[in-house]
């Protein structure tokens, strides 16, 4: 099976920079994804890492280490419209299937 | 606009009841997945279908069944509802599985 733990919730202010957690333990691994999803929103996709190190992708980065099961969301600049949730997930080797965890909840602050 | 329709928006019923979610996946995804969100919760996946086929199945009740048809579409049957099955239900399509592109939902409200 697959199980993901990301902290609750964060909270920040406008401008600043804020790392979101994700420590996972599955039974296969072959990436780890991250989504964003406003109240009463779809996910969206954000950044994909199936190799240990950092991904950017503008104002986000994500990081992943295999070897300590572990990856974060790095958001800069922050801006009042990535008050969001936020989830890392998991895909198995076949694709079959995103186990996502809980999502953490980011509050950003004026 | 993810390129992913879902159909209904909004559904409200009574216990008991069936209903039938519909969803149209991107223009060449062979994959559409389907997943649970409850209030406050995170996403749990349903079912995936590949090209017709269905390929796993995650924590889905045998009060729910799903089935992919030739032109891709996709439809998630709920029967016997109850009040705990009020949720938001959202398909997602991918070519690859890495990268899952979802629908705006469906929210099922069971009174």
């Amino acid at each position: 099976g697959q199980s993901l733990e990301q902290p609750s919730e964060v909270t920040a202010v406008e401008g600043a920079i804020v790392q979101m957690n994700c420590t996972y333990q599955t039974s296969g691994f072959y990436g780890l994804s991250w989504y964003q999803q406003h109240d009463g929103g779809a996910p969206t996709f954000l950044s994909y890492n199936a190799l240990d190190g950092l991904e950017e992708t503008g104002r986000f980065s994500s990081f992943l280490s295999r070897s300590d099961s572990y990856g974060y969301l790095l958001l800069q600049e922050l801006q009042m419209k990535d008050s969001a949730s936020y989830f890392c997930a998991v895909r198995d080797n076949a694709g079959n299937m995103l186990t996502f965890g809980g999502g953490t909840r980011l509050m950003v602050k004026p | 606009d993810s390129g992913v329709t879902q159909t209904p928006k909004h559904l409200i019923t009574a216990t008991g009841q069936r209903v039938t979610l519909r969803c149209s996946p991107r223009s060449g995804d062979l994959s559409v997945y389907w997943y649970q969100q409850s209030l406050d919760q995170g996403l749990q996946f349903l079912i995936h279908y590949y090209n017709g086929e269905e390929r796993a199945k995650g924590n889905i009740l045998e009060r729910f069944s799903a089935q992919q048809f030739p032109d891709l579409h996709s439809e998630l049957n709920l029967s016997s509802l109850e009040l705990g099955d009020s949720a938001l239900y959202f398909c997602a399509s991918s070519v690859d599985g890495d990268i899952q592109y979802f629908g705006a939902g469906t929210r099922l409200s069971v009174l």
